[in-house]
């Protein structure tokens, strides 16, 4: 099956500086790779998602980027705001098979210091 | 319109007992998703549905676990009894489908937090 490894775990940023979070995921037969927003005691909101035939993706300050034969995608925030903070989940999604289900990182959770 | 919501949302009950959760996720939704999710953790997959029928079970963890959406609406996830390991937020997704195109959004219910005594 799908395994998706997450780093950092924690990551801590001044405002104004950018944001990497890196994601790897095993199943080259991968084809979406949505990215999630979980701010303290809410339910996770998708903030943005690639699919396999795209390698980059922007919206405003936030961006992912999809290697596939590396199998690895990053989430990109560039001017970063106190109210970014939250912790942050990458997730691969692989159709077909007995699967057709999101399997997620263990998040990141990110820190915006004013 | 509404979104993904679950009853109840935080659930107190005795090792031993049986629970009933349930999701009533966004109308016209095909895909349902439950997922468990532990704190400081992501979701952990347990089994979906396109419509009534249950699709992919693989991540329900041992047969005290089942679920079913008999109508192809609201689903209902049912832990038999309970242990205390079992204790965790329990979140349900929906979604458009899974389309020709391959993926639609999931949109995640506020979860219902189990704790077992």
């Amino acid at each position: 099956g799908e395994n998706v490894e997450q780093h950092p775990s924690t990551l801590s940023v001044q405002e104004g500086d950018s944001a990497v979070i890196k994601c790897t995921y095993s199943d080259s037969a991968s084809n979406y790779f949505p990215w999630y927003k979980q701010e303290l005691g809410k339910r996770p909101q998708l903030i943005i998602d690639i699919r396999s035939n795209v390698g980059e993706k922007k919206d405003q300050r936030i961006a992912v980027t999809l290697n596939k034969t590396a199998k690895h995608f990053s989430l990109h925030i560039t001017e970063t705001q106190p109210e970014d903070s939250a912790v942050y989940f990458c997730a691969a999604f692989l159709k077909g098979g007995s699967q057709g289900n999101l399997i997620f990182g263990k998040g990141t959770k990110l820190s915006v210091k004013p | 319109g509404a979104g993904v919501s679950q009853s109840p949302r935080y659930k107190v009950t005795k090792r031993g007992q049986d629970v009933a959760l349930r999701c009533d996720p966004i109308s016209g939704h095909v895909s349902l998703y439950w997922y468990r999710q532990a704190l400081g953790q992501g979701p952990e997959f347990l089994t979906y549905f396109n419509y009534e029928a249950q699709q992919d079970k693989s991540g329900l963890p041992n047969d005290r676990f089942s679920a079913e959406r008999p109508e192809g609406s609201i689903s209902t996830l049912t832990i038999q009894r309970t242990e205390q390991r079992d204790s965790a937020m329990y979140r349900c997704a929906s979604s458009f489908g899974l389309g020709t195109s391959g993926y639609n959004e999931q949109f995640f219910g506020p979860g219902t937090r189990l704790t077992v005594l």
